[in-house]
């Protein structure tokens, strides 16, 4: 079965940063696309970024403006989200997602929470 | 990269049909057939519900469809069911990135 377990969230500053990991398990990790995809308490869901296969290829939300990285580890089954600049904006759960063309999202991980506040 | 606009709430009886839409624009729904739904109960992950505006993945009931037309997509829920309380997202790709209607909350009567 395909398995995404976030981890690496919590409460941090304003201003500070943040690294978040997710571990991929029942499927070949490096065939697929990846994302991050985030909700805000009480809100919608909203695309992140995501990144290919191999690396070669990154894309994100414009409104982040180059705050946040995506990036993996194929050899560790695992993708990365590095946030700095954090705002009280950015305050969401994070999940990790499963990409193809047609959903940026067809296996989700449980999320996990990020919390920016003093 | 401005969100899909959906119906905040719709509800139906059980046994009935409800429709929720989701209206982008010519850059993201209407120029590509690649719009996705999700389903989200409380507290936990979206479901993948529908894929390629009309598929649905291995497992999810074929109450649940979907259909575009032009720049506006559909899921219809038939035969509603009590376990189909939930908030419903749709998704569409917009060109190396993606973009999340605002989300309807479907309520069973």
């Amino acid at each position: 079965d395909v398995q995404l377990v976030e981890s690496g969230g919590g409460l941090v500053q304003p201003g500070g940063s943040l690294r978040l990991s997710c571990a991929a398990s029942g499927f070949t990790f490096s065939n697929y696309w990846m994302s991050w995809v985030r909700q805000a308490p009480g809100k919608g869901l909203e695309w992140v970024a995501n990144i290919k296969q191999d690396g070669s290829e990154k894309y994100y939300v414009d409104s982040l403006k180059g705050r946040f990285t995506i990036s993996r580890d194929n050899a560790k089954n695992s993708l990365y989200l590095q946030m700095n600049s954090l705002r009280a904006e950015d305050s969401a759960v994070y999940y990790c997602t499963r990409t193809i063309v047609a959903s940026p999202g067809d296996f989700w991980g449980q999320g996990t929470l990020v919390t920016v506040s003093s | 990269q401005s969100a899909l606009t959906q119906p905040r709430s719709v509800s139906g009886s059980p046994g009935q049909s409800v429709t929720i839409s989701c209206t982008g624009t010519s850059s993201d729904v209407g120029a590509y057939n690649w719009v996705s739904w999700y389903q989200q109960r409380p507290g936990k992950a979206p479901k993948f519900m529908i894929y390629d505006v009309s598929q649905r993945p291995s497992g999810v009931p074929d109450r649940f469809s979907g259909s575009q037309s032009g720049n506006t997509a559909s899921l219809t829920i038939s035969g509603l069911q009590a376990e189909d309380e939930a908030d419903y997202f749709c998704c569409s790709y917009a060109g190396s990135h993606y973009v999340f209607g605002t989300g309807t909350e479907v309520t069973v009567l």
